[in-house]
């Protein structure tokens, strides 16, 4: 078990450009999960998928934001035409109904990837 | 919808000594579960404790364990024994047992403080 992983840890932008983030799960978990973290608060959920699904999606996810798992393993997240109030951590969890060891759908975090728009 | 709060912004106690967080939540489900995470400075959110509504014993890892009381909408953490290491926030976090959306809802978060 290698855990999730994410890539980049830190990414910088300028405002208007596009970013893009990389999610990697647990290998036997079909679930996956998006949250963005502000300094200082709690995350906030942001997408979920199910396999290669996205069943739910917050209104945080407004119509720059947009997520895939195209073969219901690895996950990016990308961030259109970025704003200065994207600076987040955005955080990648992954959990299964199945799993033994911490519960059935106990969700696991990634380290982030860290965001700065200037 | 759910709701959690943490009322505690931040708290600092002796290593060694034992330290209470308090969580308090809202929900009209009767299926679902409650989790503490730790953040460590700069570091990953970990797993310390989970707790399944339905169960009436409260859970326990090693020297972290839960005060759940169902009734009251309360789960407070137990940290004993602390060490320095426990120095991170720590988060509640509630989650539904039912539907198509196991998404987590997050406390504001306690910032602890081990001392020296």
């Amino acid at each position: 078990d290698t855990g999730v992983s994410q890539n980049p840890r830190h990414k910088i932008t300028k405002r208007g450009q596009n970013v893009t983030f990389r999610c990697d799960p647990i290998s036997e978990h079909n679930r996956l999960y998006w949250y963005r973290q502000t300094l200082g608060q709690g995350p906030e959920f942001l997408t979920y998928f199910q396999n290669e699904a996205q069943l739910e999606k917050s209104r945080l996810l407004s119509d720059r934001f947009s997520a895939e798992r195209p073969k219901g393993s690895f996950s990016t997240l990308e961030i259109q035409r970025t704003e200065q109030g994207d600076s987040a951590m955005y955080l990648c969890a992954s959990s299964s109904p199945y799993s033994r060891q911490g519960g059935s759908d106990t969700q696991y975090f990634g380290p982030g990837t860290r965001l700065t728009v200037l | 919808a759910q709701t959690v709060t943490q009322s505690q912004p931040e708290m600092s106690v002796q290593e060694a000594e034992t330290v209470t967080l308090s969580c308090t939540y809202d929900t009209s489900e009767n299926n679902y579960y409650l989790f503490w995470y730790k953040q460590p400075p700069s570091r990953q959110m970990i797993l310390v404790i989970r707790q399944e509504a339905y169960k009436q014993q409260n859970a326990t890892e090693n020297r972290f364990s839960v005060n759940f009381q169902k009734a009251a909408k309360s789960f407070s953490l137990k940290i004993s024994d602390s060490q320095l290491g426990d120095t991170a926030m720590y988060f509640c976090a509630f989650m539904k047992h039912a539907g198509s959306n196991y998404q987590l809802i997050w406390g504001a978060g306690t910032k602890l403080i081990i001392k020296p």
